[in-house]
């Protein structure tokens, strides 16, 4: 069965510092990869996505994933974080294969920036 | 840019009662889907729904959840006597076409509290 594990639920960081979320998943076939984001009251917000292809994706907001197949996880980074981007970040997998395609969403972390 | 919208916002009901939430999918996707996330928790798939019939629901979409397309544009989940346990954040998805990979952009959500 499909599943995603994200091991922090809670990370703080100085606003400037660099930024690392970590996510492992579980999947039987080729995975497509999710980051979403949440700002409070807000939906999700894509961030980035992974199909195929090199394996360092870029995103908005200047966000980065690599996706490791052998590790089994899509680790999100950003090199220097500002305090607008305090918010919940999911990781999500969901199936190649054609059709509609559920997504599986990890517990969701919270990031925290200290000013 | 195109967007998913949900109304309303916010829905309070009473324990029993029926409630149906809307959602208005970009204009061409194919795809549809229905998610919760429970305060606190993760975002948890309900239905998938293409070519107007339902693709795939969760062991949580029971009897007393329903899904339509009762036109071109809208794309609604009613819940047909509602459980305290139902009170959630829903939200709405859809999928690009598929050439695009089945990326989900999600509404803003509609938060349904039941008393």
């Amino acid at each position: 069965a499909q599943s995603v594990t994200q091991p922090d639920i809670h990370i703080t960081v100085s606003e400037g510092a660099s930024l690392e979320l970590r996510c492992n998943y579980s999947y039987g076939a080729t995975p497509y990869l999710f980051w979403y984001v949440q700002s409070p009251g807000q939906g999700l917000q894509l961030l980035l996505k992974y199909f195929s292809g090199d394996t360092l994706v870029q995103g908005i907001k200047g966000f980065e994933a690599e996706f490791k197949r052998s590790q089994s996880s899509f680790n999100l980074r950003k090199p220097s974080v500002h305090w607008s981007d305090a918010a919940e970040y999911f990781c999500a997998v969901g199936g190649a294969l054609q059709g509609a395609q559920k997504l599986v969403f990890g517990q969701g972390t919270r990031l925290t920036i200290n000013p | 840019e195109p967007e998913v919208t949900q109304t309303p916002s916010h829905q309070v009901t009473q324990m029993g009662q029926e409630v149906i939430l809307r959602c208005v999918p970009i204009s061409n996707h194919l795809y549809f889907y229905w998610y919760r996330q429970i305060l606190g928790q993760k975002v948890e798939f309900l239905v998938s729904f293409y070519n107007n019939e339902i693709s795939e629901k969760s062991e949580i979409f029971d009897d007393q959840f329903s899904v339509e397309r009762p036109d071109g544009s809208n794309f609604t989940l009613k819940i047909r006597s509602t459980k305290l346990e139902d009170s959630a954040m829903y939200f709405c998805a859809s999928s690009d076409i598929p050439q695009a990979g089945y990326t989900q952009y999600f509404g803003p959500g509609t938060r349904l509290t039941v008393l």
